[in-house]
This record gives structure tokens, C-alpha cells and sequence, in this order.
């Protein structure tokens, strides 16, 4: 199961703690992008890198940071600041211009306890 | 803006009937449009991209730039359709950030 691969599966995050979910992909893409799955409401992007060390807010960035070092890294830190962080995050990567689709990872499931 | 509509949230079929998931876009310039499923369980995978004009498990989407749409079909349903359906779309003037649909939940019955 190779491709892109995001730790961990389950999280489960205090309120006011700062969390870190992790990104790994070995395809070679340019692009790295942060979206979140809820209910009814599909997939909303977070943050997202076309290159590395450079990164773009996405349509609800507000409350999350991100980074971009390596090519083969993305990790997603959700602050404090988030005011309704349990969700599903998936993580997701592609060519720069996408025209082959995006390639997904397995999600994390954060949970604010 | 670019915005992606899929006006049912719930879609439920008997095992060998038609199905049409429906999907408007909204874009002025030549999008390229994609069909996401996931799985229970699964990850999210493409299913087809309008470009390639291909069938995948039978499921075929046409682009209509005049109605903006791209609807997904498929002949025949079976029960392992039954999954979260998703279309996308791409488009230079968005840094090729693809912007999803809210979904469509297909539910074939036996």
C-alpha cells in the first residue's frame, strides 16, 4: 500500500492542544494538499503546497498550519485556535497541475476530547 | 468562483436498475472534471476524468459544456455501488486546487 500515507489512523487531542498529522507520499508529486471531510458538507481544502517550501491557504485555513521542507512531507498541525477540530482529514498529493487526478491518502480521524 | 453542485445527497436503487448521478459546475473557462468514490472503509480513489472518456466498472460520465454538467451512469446497478460518490473539478485560473462536489451517497438495494 504504497503511494501516500498519513499517521496516525485515530487522534484524539485535548482541548486547547496543538496536534500534528503526518503525510508521507513516495510518488514524486510536486503537489501536497490538506482537505477535511464532514458530514453533508464534502471535502473543503485546507492548506495546499505546489512546491516545496512554499504553501497557500485553502478555503477554511483558519486554525491550522502547515509546512513543506521536503518534497515528501506535508504534515497538518491543528491548533488551538480550531474551534470545531474533530473531523476527518484527509491528506492528498498530485502533478502540479493535476491533470491526472489526485492520489488520496487513508485519512486521519481527529477527535477533541 | 468555481463551484461543483451535486443536488442529492441520498440516492437509493434496486440492484439492476439505472443510475444517474447528477453534477453541475460552474466555471467559465474549460475545467477538467473528475468522478471521486469511497468506499466503506476505503480510501477516496478516482473513478473517470472527463479527458480520458473511458468506462470504469461500467460507470461512464459525459461532459455537457452547455448545460455544465457531467453526470455519472450506469446501465445497470449493482450492490457493490453502493458507495460515496464525489465529482471535482480543476481549472488553471484555481492554481489547479480541485474543488469538490458535497456528495451523493448511492445505495443499491438488493
Amino acid at each position: 500500500d504504497g503511494g501516500i500515507t498519513q499517521s496516525p489512523k485515530y487522534l484524539f487531542r485535548k482541548e486547547g492542544q496543538n496536534v500534528t498529522l503526518s503525510c508521507e507520499q513516495n510518488l514524486n508529486h510536486d503537489a501536497m494538499y490538506w482537505y477535511r471531510q464532514d458530514p453533508g458538507q464534502g471535502l473543503r481544502l485546507i492548506y495546499y503546497s505546489q512546491i516545496v517550501n512554499d504553501f497557500q491557504k485553502g478555503d477554511i485555513a483558519e486554525g491550522y498550519s502547515v509546512s513543506r521542507e521536503k518534497k515528501e512531507s506535508f504534515p497538518l498541525t491543528v491548533t488551538s485556535a480550531q474551534k470545531n477540530p474533530t473531523a476527518f482529514y484527509l491528506c492528498a498529493s498530485s502533478t502540479r497541475q493535476g491533470s491526472g487526478g489526485y492520489t488520496f491518502g487513508s485519512g486521519t480521524r481527529l477527535t477533541v476530547v | 468562483a468555481q463551484r461543483v453542485t451535486q443536488p442529492e445527497k441520498l440516492l437509493s436503487v434496486f440492484k439492476g436498475a439505472p443510475v444517474e448521478l447528477k453534477c453541475n459546475y460552474s466555471y467559465s473557462g474549460s475545467p477538467e472534471l473528475f468522478w471521486y468514490v469511497q468506499y466503506s472503509r476505503q480510501r477516496l480513489q478516482l473513478l473517470l476524468r472527463h479527458i480520458s472518456r473511458e468506462s470504469i466498472k461500467g460507470f461512464t460520465a459525459d461532459l455537457n459544456k452547455g448545460e455544465t454538467s457531467f453526470h455519472l451512469k450506469k446501465p445497470f446497478a449493482q450492490e457493490e455501488d453502493s458507495a460515496m460518490y464525489y465529482c471535482a473539478l480543476i481549472s488553471p485560473g484555481s492554481n489547479y486546487k480541485l474543488t469538490f462536489g458535497k456528495g451523493t451517497l448511492l445505495t443499491v438495494n438488493p
